[in-house]
């Protein structure tokens, strides 16, 4: 069964907005990271967040967690025509196994 | 080429045919994953391997058999493919984050 889940499933905005896209799973976990896929390509990692961390910056992207709701958020602000992907939040629970939810789709018009 | 590379890209087969699917990580990464990718269930992790001879079902590992006897391979059998089996595979290795391949995209007539 999938451990995250992303919210919403699917977001379309105009070039220049900020995107938030929100995960949450059930478990304990000991990090959560957040993926692009876009079209037909395999995933890229963009960030990793562990369970004792709260905010990440990378670029462009800030990520939150917060353990006690079980859930991570990922901001992409000032966002780009380039930035039309699928997002996917994935959970690393202690033992290793990771777990991906069903991803957004986002698009960003110009 | 450093990274992590899959092979096939591309595998038409039929119901019944064994088919394996190779992947090999360049980083030494003790582990290695793989997924399926299917509409509407995001990745599902079917095997992995946390070192050389060790490895352990994933969330759905029926129909899939795995080896990693060197620590840079790690192929993923199907023994009697399935129409159900039909989908993208991903292999990934962990170092920090988890890098993954291309992806292999089977179709199982």
């Amino acid at each position: 069964s999938q451990q995250g889940e992303e919210d919403p499933q699917a977001l379309s905005i105009q070039e220049g907005e900020n995107a938030t896209m929100n995960c949450s799973y059930k478990t304990s976990i000991n990090n959560l990271q957040w993926y692009r896929q876009n079209s037909g390509r395999g995933l890229v990692h963009l960030i990793l967040i562990r369970s004792n961390e709260r905010e990440k910056h990378s670029g462009r992207l800030r990520v939150t967690l917060d353990t006690s709701k079980k859930s991570s958020s990922l901001l992409i602000t000032a966002s780009r025509a380039a930035d039309t992907a699928s997002y996917f939040c994935a959970t690393v629970l202690n033992n290793n196994d990771m777990r991906f939810g069903a991803g957004t789709r986002l698009t960003v018009k110009p | 080429d450093a990274g992590i590379t899959q092979s096939p890209r591309y595998k038409i087969t039929e119901t019944g045919r064994q088919v394996t699917l190779m992947c090999h990580q360049t980083w030494s990464h003790s582990y290695m994953f793989w997924y399926r990718q299917d509409l509407g269930h995001g990745l599902r992790l079917i095997y992995y391997s946390a070192a050389a001879d060790i490895t352990d079902k994933g969330e759905v590992p029926d129909g899939y058999v795995v080896s990693r006897s060197k620590t840079e391979n790690f192929p993923l059998t199907l023994e009697s493919a399935t129409r159900s089996q039909t989908s993208v595979y991903f292999c990934a290795s962990s170092g920090g984050g988890q890098f993954f391949g291309p992806g292999t995209r089977l179709t199982v007539l």
